[in-house]
């Protein structure tokens, strides 16, 4: 199946450990982001990469950091996570840079810091 | 700032119409989406207009008034699965997606 497809679906762990999440796109999109939803249902953007170069990087705290290995993948690596991390985290592509097709979305990762 | 305005959460009845308004004040302007969002899944695209005027796609159409800064999705024949949160974005000028919270649709028999 042509998808984004982001791993694990739900994290759950400890304040001050580490943890990554995965995201692949089979869709041979070459623009990838990061959005953060949280309890209020606002999507923020993350981070948006074009071709394994970042073209985006919003205001997040510097535990946060995105690799992207090659313009399928897009990983997101948080150390020392803390409770206001806690929300839904979706990674989506796009065709290109052609910003006015439509976002394809994986089925998100509910991370829960306790 | 951006801002992006839309009712938190609507009732209808289940063969009925509704329509969910969206306003925006962003700066620059390339184009809406609307997206829907059911609990517990990622948002799907529904529909993307740039030009003013009603865009129909089956029981959904969507329609924006660049000059009032609106844009409204209308859903006719209401079905249970219509259920769901519906999530309004604005493209700026800069081609950033700017969201708004979403509008909580209940569907009722």
């Amino acid at each position: 199946d042509t998808a984004v497809s982001q791993t694990p679906k739900y994290l759950v762990t400890q304040m001050g450990n580490d943890k990554s999440i995965k995201c692949e796109q089979n869709l041979g999109h070459d623009t990838m982001y990061w959005y953060k939803q949280d309890s209020k249902k606002f999507l923020k953007i993350m981070f948006s990469y074009n071709n394994k170069e970042l073209i985006i990087n919003e205001t997040v705290p510097n535990r946060f950091s995105p690799k992207s290995p090659d313009k399928a993948h897009l990983n997101l690596h948080i150390n020392s996570l803390e409770l206001g991390d806690s929300a839904v985290y979706f990674c989506a592509s796009i065709s290109g840079q052609d910003y006015n097709s439509p976002l394809h979305f994986g089925n998100g990762t509910r991370l829960t810091v306790t | 700032g951006q801002n992006i305005d839309q009712p938190t959460e609507m009732t209808a009845t289940e063969g009925a119409i509704v329509q969910i308004n969206c306003t925006y004040q962003t700066s620059g302007f390339n184009g809406l989406f609307w997206y829907q969002q059911h609990a517990g899944e990622a948002p799907t695209f529904l529909s993307y207009n740039v030009l003013d005027g009603l865009e129909e796609k089956g029981r959904f159409s969507s329609f924006l008034s660049r000059s009032k800064g609106y844009s409204y999705l209308l859903l006719k024949e209401l079905q249970m699965k219509d259920s769901a949160s519906y999530l309004c974005a604005v493209l700026d000028s800069n081609y950033q997606l700017i969201w708004g919270a979403g509008t909580k649709l209940i569907i009722k028999p």
